[in-house]
């Protein structure tokens, strides 16, 4: 199975930040990356899907980007609406693997 | 509008065995595939597997082999996943999630069911 690796698990950041959230693959996952928030007792919510695509409806202050193993999700100013917990998910080889999150507060 | 109903949260004694339905609507049932996600408390998520509808065709993670059942009824556009031999592991949230065919991304959740395996 693919290892998807989060960092970091927790980060606290400002409103009006620039945030960056990272995902490692164990092997080369040919960019089939999809990015997922999830706030509390909620359902996930697809953000991007194949590394760099944004989902209809989310804002444009998300962004990802990645190739090979590597892959980042970038917040360009942070919201209060933004607190949650995001996964990265590798479509490339069966079985589908999630990241173990990275949770994201307000500072 | 596309939307997912699961079934209502679940209390179930170990060793015995829980079905969960995802009702579907707004798009064709029959055409897309439904997939099932785990997530322990806590815990990150798991992808279960995933089931055709229109034809009933199924895929498994191998750590699900023989402790997760997917199934579709046609007629009512739901879904089901019956998880069998439970244990106090098996508690957890249960999502199901739409894959458009030729998307391949999950971009309809369930709202998710709740099962707590306890004596």
């Amino acid at each position: 199975d693919i290892q998807m690796t989060q960092s970091p698990s927790f980060l606290s950041a400002s409103v009006g930040e620039r945030v960056t959230l990272s995902c490692r693959a164990s092997q080369n996952i040919n960019k089939y990356l999809d990015w997922y928030q999830q706030k509390l007792g909620e359902a996930p919510k697809l953000l991007i899907y194949n590394t760099n695509n944004l989902h209809t409806g989310i804002p444009s202050r998300f962004s990802g980007s990645g190739s090979g193993t590597d892959y980042t999700l970038t917040i360009s100013s942070l919201q209060p609406e933004d607190v949650a917990t995001y996964f990265c998910l590798q479509r490339n080889s069966w079985p589908l693997t999630f990241g173990s999150g990275t949770k994201l507060e307000i500072k | 509008q596309v939307q997912l109903q699961q079934s209502g949260t679940e209390l179930v004694k170990p060793a015995s065995s829980v079905k969960i339905s995802c009702k579907a609507s707004g798009y064709t049932f029959t055409s897309n595939y439904m997939h099932w996600i785990r997530q322990q408390p806590g815990n990150g998520l798991e992808w279960i597997g995933w089931i055709y509808p229109g034809n009933g065709n199924t895929k498994y993670n191998q750590k699900f082999d023989g402790k997760a059942t997917l199934t579709a009824d046609k007629s009512s556009s739901t879904a089901y996943m019956q998880l069998s031999s439970l244990t106090s592991e098996d508690s957890a949230v249960y999502f199901c999630a739409r894959m458009l065919t030729g998307r391949y991304y999950f971009d309809y959740w369930g709202q998710g069911v709740m099962v707590t395996v306890s004596s």
